[in-house]
């Protein structure tokens, strides 16, 4: 198992620039989210989705929008980036319940976006 | 008030120390307990995780929730230069199924 894969790890934009983080799971997650993570903030939940075709937002979603089409694959799209949204940004999944009964989440390695 | 309170540190022991961890929270909802170890540069990985209260050991960690205090701890017991990282605590649970809630995260150095 690959786990939790995001592309691209780094990345340069220029303010007003679109772009699309991606990240796919081969566990057969139902749950998968992206967070930002900013010194001193912590993780932050910017959109999440509990199965194909659902989708919904976290703590942060303005100017982020996620879709769902399969389970394997939740990308994150930014619409005209700002300076604000210079960030390490991070994909994650979950079971509802994972084989030992738990409800724990999985990483991926990170995106790190400088928006200019 | 955030709903997860953690102390970002640093947190700098020498080798062989115990380190401990705790993370306080507000929500009494919150079932699924975790810790989770980031390197620089690197996502957070799983370390151990608890439901409910209790104690749970694995090598030289122990996670330790007391939901009757909202409180949870990690100790890492004879402490290496390789444990030195961010550690992360975070929780879910009740009728919040998939929202995570994480703490800010300690950063912990073992000196050698």
């Amino acid at each position: 198992n690959a786990g939790v894969t995001q592309t691209p790890k780094f990345q340069v934009l220029k303010t007003g620039q679109s772009m699309t983080l991606q990240c796919a799971q081969d566990m057969n997650h139902e749950y998968m989210s992206w967070y930002r993570q900013d010194p001193g903030m912590g993780l932050r939940l910017i959109h999440y989705s509990v199965g194909a075709g659902i989708t919904d937002q976290g703590e942060v979603p303005n100017g982020y929008n996620v879709s769902r089409s399969t389970t394997e694959d939740f990308p994150l799209r930014l619409l005209s980036a700002a300076p604000s949204q210079t960030s390490v940004y991070f994909c994650a999944s979950s079971y509802r319940l994972d084989i030992r009964g738990g409800n724990t989440i999985y990483f991926g390695e990170g995106s790190w976006l400088t928006v200019v | 008030q955030k709903e997860v309170e953690q102390d970002p540190g640093p947190l700098s022991v020498p080798e062989g120390a115990i380190v401990s961890l705790n993370c306080t929270y507000s929500n009494s909802a919150f079932q699924y307990f975790m810790w989770y170890r980031q390197y620089s540069r690197k996502g957070p990985e799983l370390l151990m995780y608890t439901y409910s209260s209790g104690n749970k050991e694995d090598g030289r960690f122990t996670a330790q929730v007391d939901k009757s205090s909202k409180y949870i701890s990690l100790f890492i017991r004879d402490s290496q230069p390789s444990d030195s990282a961010t550690y992360l605590c975070a929780m879910s649970g009740g009728d919040s199924w998939g929202k995570f809630q994480f703490g800010a995260g300690t950063q912990v150095v073992v000196t050698p």
